[in-house]
Protein backbone atom coordinates (compact mmCIF):
# COMPACT_ATOMS: atom_id res chain seq x y z
CA UNK A 1 0.00 0.00 0.00
CA UNK A 2 1.13 3.08 -0.95
CA UNK A 3 0.02 5.22 1.38
CA UNK A 4 -2.38 7.57 -1.41
CA UNK A 5 -6.08 7.17 -1.44
CA UNK A 6 -7.82 7.88 -4.42
CA UNK A 7 -11.86 7.53 -4.39
CA UNK A 8 -13.65 6.87 -6.33
CA UNK A 9 -12.58 3.54 -7.40
CA UNK A 10 -14.87 2.97 -10.26
CA UNK A 11 -17.15 6.00 -11.99
CA UNK A 12 -18.96 5.12 -14.73
CA UNK A 13 -21.29 8.14 -16.53
CA UNK A 14 -22.59 9.01 -19.61
CA UNK A 15 -20.82 11.84 -22.35
CA UNK A 16 -21.21 15.77 -21.62
CA UNK A 17 -21.26 15.02 -17.65
CA UNK A 18 -18.93 16.55 -15.37
CA UNK A 19 -17.02 14.50 -12.41
CA UNK A 20 -14.67 15.01 -9.45
CA UNK A 21 -11.89 12.39 -8.53
CA UNK A 22 -10.29 12.65 -5.39
CA UNK A 23 -6.88 11.95 -4.05
CA UNK A 24 -5.28 12.07 -0.56
CA UNK A 25 -1.73 12.11 -0.60
CA UNK A 26 0.89 10.36 1.33
CA UNK A 27 0.97 11.44 4.96
CA UNK A 28 3.77 14.57 4.74
CA UNK A 29 3.89 14.89 0.93
CA UNK A 30 3.26 17.96 -0.46
CA UNK A 31 3.13 17.32 -3.97
CA UNK A 32 0.06 16.09 -6.19
CA UNK A 33 0.58 14.82 -9.46
CA UNK A 34 -2.09 13.75 -11.35
CA UNK A 35 -1.66 11.08 -15.20
CA UNK A 36 -4.50 9.67 -17.03
CA UNK A 37 -3.79 6.07 -18.52
CA UNK A 38 -5.43 4.54 -21.63
CA UNK A 39 -4.40 1.55 -23.70
CA UNK A 40 -3.31 4.29 -26.54
CA UNK A 41 -1.62 6.43 -24.87
CA UNK A 42 0.39 4.98 -22.26
CA UNK A 43 0.94 6.93 -19.21
CA UNK A 44 0.42 11.09 -19.95
CA UNK A 45 1.33 13.39 -16.86
CA UNK A 46 -1.77 15.96 -16.44
CA UNK A 47 -1.21 18.30 -13.98
CA UNK A 48 1.19 18.58 -10.08
CA UNK A 49 0.23 20.62 -7.28
CA UNK A 50 2.87 21.74 -4.39
CA UNK A 51 1.39 22.72 -1.57
CA UNK A 52 -1.67 24.17 -2.79
CA UNK A 53 0.05 26.07 -5.82
CA UNK A 54 -0.05 24.46 -9.55
CA UNK A 55 3.80 23.20 -10.40
CA UNK A 56 3.94 21.94 -13.61
CA UNK A 57 0.89 21.13 -16.54
CA UNK A 58 1.16 18.70 -19.07
CA UNK A 59 -0.90 16.84 -21.70
CA UNK A 60 -4.37 18.31 -19.20
CA UNK A 61 -7.54 19.42 -21.38
CA UNK A 62 -8.96 22.65 -21.06
CA UNK A 63 -12.27 20.63 -20.09
CA UNK A 64 -10.21 19.48 -17.14
CA UNK A 65 -8.98 21.54 -13.94
CA UNK A 66 -7.70 20.39 -10.79
CA UNK A 67 -6.63 22.08 -7.38
CA UNK A 68 -5.01 21.18 -4.16
CA UNK A 69 -6.56 22.02 -1.15
CA UNK A 70 -5.37 23.03 2.59
CA UNK A 71 -5.19 20.07 3.89
CA UNK A 72 -3.29 18.85 0.94
CA UNK A 73 -5.94 16.33 -0.58
CA UNK A 74 -6.72 16.96 -4.40
CA UNK A 75 -9.59 16.91 -6.95
CA UNK A 76 -9.45 16.43 -10.67
CA UNK A 77 -12.29 17.99 -12.10
CA UNK A 78 -13.38 16.54 -15.73
CA UNK A 79 -16.27 18.27 -17.60
CA UNK A 80 -17.71 18.23 -20.44
CA UNK A 81 -16.65 14.39 -20.97
CA UNK A 82 -16.31 12.17 -23.87
CA UNK A 83 -16.07 8.58 -25.03
CA UNK A 84 -12.07 9.13 -25.30
CA UNK A 85 -11.89 10.57 -21.90
CA UNK A 86 -12.37 6.87 -20.55
CA UNK A 87 -9.47 5.78 -18.89
CA UNK A 88 -7.84 5.06 -15.87
CA UNK A 89 -6.66 8.00 -13.52
CA UNK A 90 -3.60 8.06 -11.25
CA UNK A 91 -2.73 10.41 -8.33
CA UNK A 92 0.50 10.37 -6.95
CA UNK A 93 2.23 12.41 -4.34
CA UNK A 94 6.26 13.63 -3.48
CA UNK A 95 7.56 15.02 -0.88
CA UNK A 96 9.61 17.64 -3.09
CA UNK A 97 8.44 19.83 -5.31
CA UNK A 98 11.14 18.47 -7.77
CA UNK A 99 8.80 15.63 -8.82
CA UNK A 100 11.26 14.03 -11.86
CA UNK A 101 13.38 12.66 -9.51
CA UNK A 102 11.77 12.17 -6.47
CA UNK A 103 9.99 8.97 -5.58
CA UNK A 104 6.59 9.38 -6.38
CA UNK A 105 4.25 6.84 -4.80
CA UNK A 106 0.93 6.24 -7.04
CA UNK A 107 -2.35 5.78 -5.80
CA UNK A 108 -4.59 2.58 -6.73
CA UNK A 109 -6.39 4.35 -9.56
CA UNK A 110 -10.20 5.80 -10.43
CA UNK A 111 -11.28 3.61 -13.72
CA UNK A 112 -13.58 6.12 -15.32
CA UNK A 113 -16.27 4.99 -18.03
CA UNK A 114 -17.83 7.65 -20.63
CA UNK A 115 -20.88 5.59 -22.18
CA UNK B 1 12.10 15.18 -28.28
CA UNK B 2 10.11 14.40 -25.17
CA UNK B 3 9.42 10.71 -26.29
CA UNK B 4 10.36 7.63 -24.30
CA UNK B 5 9.96 4.58 -26.59
CA UNK B 6 9.68 0.78 -25.00
CA UNK B 7 10.12 -2.47 -26.20
CA UNK B 8 8.53 -5.32 -26.41
CA UNK B 9 4.82 -4.44 -25.78
CA UNK B 10 4.48 -7.62 -24.04
CA UNK B 11 7.41 -10.58 -23.23
CA UNK B 12 6.53 -14.18 -22.02
CA UNK B 13 9.48 -15.80 -19.92
CA UNK B 14 9.57 -19.08 -18.63
CA UNK B 15 9.95 -19.21 -14.53
CA UNK B 16 14.04 -18.87 -14.16
CA UNK B 17 15.04 -17.08 -16.91
CA UNK B 18 15.52 -13.37 -17.76
CA UNK B 19 13.47 -10.97 -18.63
CA UNK B 20 14.62 -7.81 -21.13
CA UNK B 21 12.77 -4.66 -21.38
CA UNK B 22 14.81 -1.99 -23.50
CA UNK B 23 14.19 1.86 -24.06
CA UNK B 24 15.62 4.05 -26.26
CA UNK B 25 15.44 8.50 -25.54
CA UNK B 26 15.96 11.34 -27.57
CA UNK B 27 16.62 13.82 -25.25
CA UNK B 28 20.01 14.14 -24.13
CA UNK B 29 19.31 16.59 -21.26
CA UNK B 30 17.20 13.49 -19.49
CA UNK B 31 19.20 12.77 -15.97
CA UNK B 32 17.15 10.41 -14.60
CA UNK B 33 15.57 6.93 -15.38
CA UNK B 34 13.28 4.96 -13.54
CA UNK B 35 11.49 1.94 -13.50
CA UNK B 36 8.03 1.36 -12.47
CA UNK B 37 6.25 -1.70 -11.91
CA UNK B 38 2.41 -2.19 -12.29
CA UNK B 39 0.50 -5.24 -10.93
CA UNK B 40 -3.48 -5.44 -12.27
CA UNK B 41 -5.73 -3.16 -10.33
CA UNK B 42 -2.79 -1.04 -8.44
CA UNK B 43 -0.83 2.23 -9.57
CA UNK B 44 2.39 1.64 -10.76
CA UNK B 45 5.19 1.72 -7.91
CA UNK B 46 9.23 2.56 -7.85
CA UNK B 47 11.36 -0.45 -8.76
CA UNK B 48 14.19 0.77 -9.47
CA UNK B 49 16.12 4.00 -10.85
CA UNK B 50 19.49 5.32 -12.24
CA UNK B 51 21.57 8.22 -13.49
CA UNK B 52 23.58 8.48 -16.59
CA UNK B 53 26.92 8.71 -14.96
CA UNK B 54 26.70 5.03 -14.08
CA UNK B 55 26.39 2.17 -16.50
CA UNK B 56 24.73 -0.18 -14.07
CA UNK B 57 22.68 -0.62 -11.26
CA UNK B 58 21.44 -3.92 -9.64
CA UNK B 59 19.07 -4.07 -6.93
CA UNK B 60 18.86 -8.22 -6.02
CA UNK B 61 17.01 -9.48 -9.24
CA UNK B 62 16.65 -6.62 -10.64
CA UNK B 63 19.86 -4.46 -12.90
CA UNK B 64 19.21 -1.34 -15.01
CA UNK B 65 22.04 -1.67 -17.86
CA UNK B 66 22.55 2.38 -19.16
CA UNK B 67 24.09 2.97 -22.50
CA UNK B 68 24.70 6.80 -22.69
CA UNK B 69 26.00 7.18 -26.41
CA UNK B 70 23.41 4.93 -27.55
CA UNK B 71 20.75 6.62 -25.57
CA UNK B 72 19.25 3.73 -24.61
CA UNK B 73 18.50 1.52 -21.20
CA UNK B 74 17.39 -1.88 -19.92
CA UNK B 75 16.28 -3.68 -17.59
CA UNK B 76 16.91 -7.14 -16.70
CA UNK B 77 14.95 -9.73 -14.66
CA UNK B 78 17.67 -12.35 -13.68
CA UNK B 79 15.89 -16.13 -12.52
CA UNK B 80 12.03 -14.23 -13.52
CA UNK B 81 9.41 -15.55 -11.53
CA UNK B 82 5.52 -15.55 -11.18
CA UNK B 83 5.10 -13.13 -9.22
CA UNK B 84 7.43 -11.10 -11.43
CA UNK B 85 4.25 -10.84 -14.23
CA UNK B 86 3.46 -7.50 -13.93
CA UNK B 87 3.45 -4.62 -16.46
CA UNK B 88 6.76 -2.39 -16.51
CA UNK B 89 7.37 0.88 -17.47
CA UNK B 90 10.31 2.84 -18.60
CA UNK B 91 10.49 6.75 -18.12
CA UNK B 92 12.97 9.67 -18.14
CA UNK B 93 12.84 12.97 -16.79
CA UNK B 94 15.64 16.32 -15.96
CA UNK B 95 16.25 17.09 -12.45
CA UNK B 96 14.44 19.29 -11.17
CA UNK B 97 11.47 18.82 -13.60
CA UNK B 98 8.45 17.79 -12.36
CA UNK B 99 7.15 15.63 -14.24
CA UNK B 100 8.52 12.34 -15.71
CA UNK B 101 8.00 10.90 -19.54
CA UNK B 102 6.76 7.45 -19.32
CA UNK B 103 6.94 4.60 -21.90
CA UNK B 104 4.13 2.68 -23.31
CA UNK B 105 4.87 -0.32 -20.83
CA UNK B 106 5.59 -3.62 -21.48
CA UNK B 107 3.27 -6.94 -19.80
CA UNK B 108 5.88 -9.60 -18.96
CA UNK B 109 4.44 -12.79 -18.38
CA UNK B 110 6.32 -15.55 -15.92
CA UNK B 111 5.20 -18.59 -16.92
CA UNK B 112 5.74 -21.79 -14.21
Amino acid sequence: DSGVTQTPKHLITATGQRVTLRCSPRSGDLSVYWYQQSLDQGLQFLIQYYNGEERAKGNILERFSAQQFPDLHSELNLSSLELGDSALYFCASSVHPSGGTDTQYFGPGTRLTVL
Amino acid sequence: QQQVKQSPQSLIVQKGGISIINCAYENTAFDYFPWYQQFPGKGPALLIAIRPDVSEKKEGRFTISFNKSAKQFSLHIMDSQPGDSATYFCAATLQGAQKLVFGQGTRLTINP
